[in-house]
């Protein structure tokens, strides 16, 4: 039992390339979420999937889209890839309602040169 | 803008002492709260979480909540070094919504 697996886990990417961060849970969840971690700043919420065919903007999703393939699959997609994108991205997933904790993926960090 | 305030920090402690960790946040209806820890390096895991008013306690780890204050805490006793991290305050707004993070308040427990 695997929890939420995101590939890759390290991506130095050229200033206008893109790139697909995939993410994938086997626990049956129904809510998947893309966060962003940058010094001092926190986790902030990219886009959020509450449930599969549903997607939903969060705080920072400029410069990002996103697919929810099935229930199990969450992907991040930086079209054209700039330095302020560099950070540190979590995929996590949540059964949905209720006093029921988020499980996190292990990070992908991505650095844009 | 729902928001979740924590001192950044860092907070020292000495060992065997007891660390206290708080949070506001500004959304009166949030139903449920969790306290996470980050590793440098790590990503988040949960340590607790508590959605009644009071207290909850689980080994070293004490949770309290007071939503007349918007105001859950995290106390931690007989701290030791290994317990040196970034703890992050969430806040679930109500029902399926994403959580909301705090930006995390590192804890340093001085041996």
């Amino acid at each position: 039992n695997a929890g939420v697996t995101q590939t890759p886990k390290f991506q130095v990417l050229k200033t206008g390339q893109s790139m697909t961060l995939q993410c994938a849970q086997d626990m049956n969840h129904n809510s998947m979420y893309w966060y962003r971690q940058d010094p001092g700043m926190g986790l902030r919420l990219i886009y959020y999937s509450a449930s599969e065919g549903t997607t939903d903007k969060g705080e920072v999703p400029n410069g990002y889209n996103v697919s929810r393939l099935n229930k199990r699959e969450f992907s991040l997609r930086l079209e054209s890839a700039a330095p302020s994108q560099t950070s540190v991205y979590f995929c996590a997933s949540r059964w949905g309602q209720g006093v029921i904790e988020a499980f996190f993926g292990q990070g992908t960090r991505l650095t844009v040169v | 803008q729902k928001e979740v305030e924590q001192n950044s920090g860092p907070l020292s402690v000495p060992e065997g002492a007891i660390a206290s960790l708080n949070c506001t946040y500004s959304d009166r209806g949030s139903q449920s709260f969790f306290w996470y820890r980050q590793y440098s390096g790590k990503s988040p895991e949960l340590i607790m979480f508590i959605y009644s008013n009071g207290d909850k306690e689980d080994g070293r780890f004490t949770a309290q909540l007071n939503k007349a204050s918007q105001y859950v805490s995290l106390l931690i006793r007989d701290s030791q070094p290994s317990d040196s991290a970034t703890y992050l305050c969430a806040v679930n707004p109500s029902g399926n919504t994403p959580l909301v993070f705090g930006k995390g308040t590192r804890l340093s427990v001085i041996a």
